[in-house]
Order: C-alpha cells, then structure tokens, then sequence
C-alpha cells in the first residue's frame, strides 16, 4: 500500500531552536496538507498545498512557521524559533484533487516536544 | 464557517455488541463530503468510512455504518460486533465539494474503549 512518509517520528530539542518536520506524499497526490494536533485544540489545519503552489496557510503563525513543496515529492513545515506551545503532533496528509470526495491520507505524524 | 461537533468525549461498548458515536455539523453548503478517522493508539489516522452529500443511501463498509441525516446535519458511525481492535478516538470530518475548500474540518474525536 503508498503511504505518506513523514519524518522525523519524534523530536525533543530545546526552545529557540530551528525544526523541520519532512513529508513525502503519496506518489501521484496533487494535494498537501499540514495538521497540528493539540490535546487543547484538536486536530487543526495549518496549511495545504495544490499542485505545489500554497493556497492556504491562515491556520500557520506565520512570524515563526514556513511551508514549503520544494518538488513534488517533498513537503516540509519549518519551525523557527521554537517554543514549548508548539509541542504537539504535526501531521502531514495528502490527497487527490480539491473538492474531491477522495480522502485524504495521513502520514504517521511527528511528535514535537520543546523543551 | 464550518463546524464539526461529538457530543461524546468517550464511550464504552461490550466486544460483540453495538455501539453508535454521534456526529453533527453546521454548514452553509449544500454540497460537501462526511468522514470518520480512527486514530489509534499508535496515532495513525486510518479512514474508516466516508459519505457523499447527495447521496441520499448511507454508507457502509463491512462492520462500519453511518445513519446521514442531511437535513437535520447529523452524521452518526454505527460499529456492529465491535471488536478490540475498534478501540481507538474516532473523529467525524467535514469537506466542502468547493475546489478552494479541501481542508478537513474535524470534530472533538470520540474514545472509544471495547470491553472484552
């Protein structure tokens, strides 16, 4: 079965340091999406990609996080710097065509401790 | 915007027997897409059943059944024999059929614990 591919599984580091969280899609997937999920806020979207290009990133502060889709193959989420209210479990999920009835499929997630 | 909400923080069935984990969501369109996740404890997302908005039969994939109430916006996962491996939060998902709307909406999730 494809699956998506994210990496690191887990990550611990210290506040004010720079994370980047990695994710190959499923081959042949046009669409890209990030999710954090908090025991506080639940899963919630920070920001998608169709065909590489960003079409929504409302849910990413944006003073400290960056997405990117360098090629269609690599999706990456940046956090710089780092604080400890960004610890949570990041996502990445990607799908076929936008307002598809298509699902989308997850990635087995990062787990981000910041210390 | 759209909301997603379960009602149900967590909920307990007998293994073999029945159990229904309800879902509602607010929406202006009336076109749009209806999920279930599983996530268990390894934090998978795994998908379990989706529906149509303008299909009015209600989905089904095997043990896993979902009763579509489009005009009262209410979405409910019926598992039948549920089993241990059914342990796991469940969350109901909400998608726009509109091209710029593809993110899912998801609700509060549901735990559910099978007793065997």
């Amino acid at each position: 079965d494809a699956r998506v591919t994210q990496t690191p599984r887990h990550k611990v580091t210290e506040m004010g340091q720079e994370v980047t969280m990695r994710c190959q899609p499923i081959l042949g997937h046009n669409t890209v999406f990030w999710y954090r999920q908090t025991m506080m806020q639940g899963l919630e979207l920070l920001a998608y990609f169709r065909n590489r290009a960003p079409l929504d990133d409302s849910g990413m502060p944006k003073d400290r996080f960056s997405a990117e889709m360098p090629d269609a193959t690599l999706a990456t989420l940046k956090i710089q710097p780092s604080e400890p209210r960004d610890s949570a479990v990041y996502f990445c999920a990607s799908g076929l065509n936008s307002g598809s009835h298509q699902p989308q499929h997850f990635g087995d997630g990062t787990r981000l401790s910041i210390l | 915007a759209q909301t997603v909400t379960q009602s149900q923080p967590e909920m307990s069935v007998q293994e073999a027997e029945t159990v229904t984990l309800s879902c509602t969501y607010d929406t202006s369109e009336s076109d749009y897409y209806l999920f279930w996740y599983k996530q268990p404890p390894s934090r998978q997302m795994i998908l379990v059943i989706r529906q149509e908005a303008y299909k009015q039969q209600n989905a089904t994939e095997n043990r896993f059944s979902v009763n579509f109430q489009k005009a009262a916006k209410s979405f409910s996962l019926k598992i039948s024999d549920s089993q241990l491996g059914d342990a796991a939060m469940y969350f109901c998902a909400y998608r726009s059929a509109r091209t710029s709307g593809s993110r899912l909406t998801f609700g509060e999730g549901t735990q559910l614990t099978v007793n065997p």
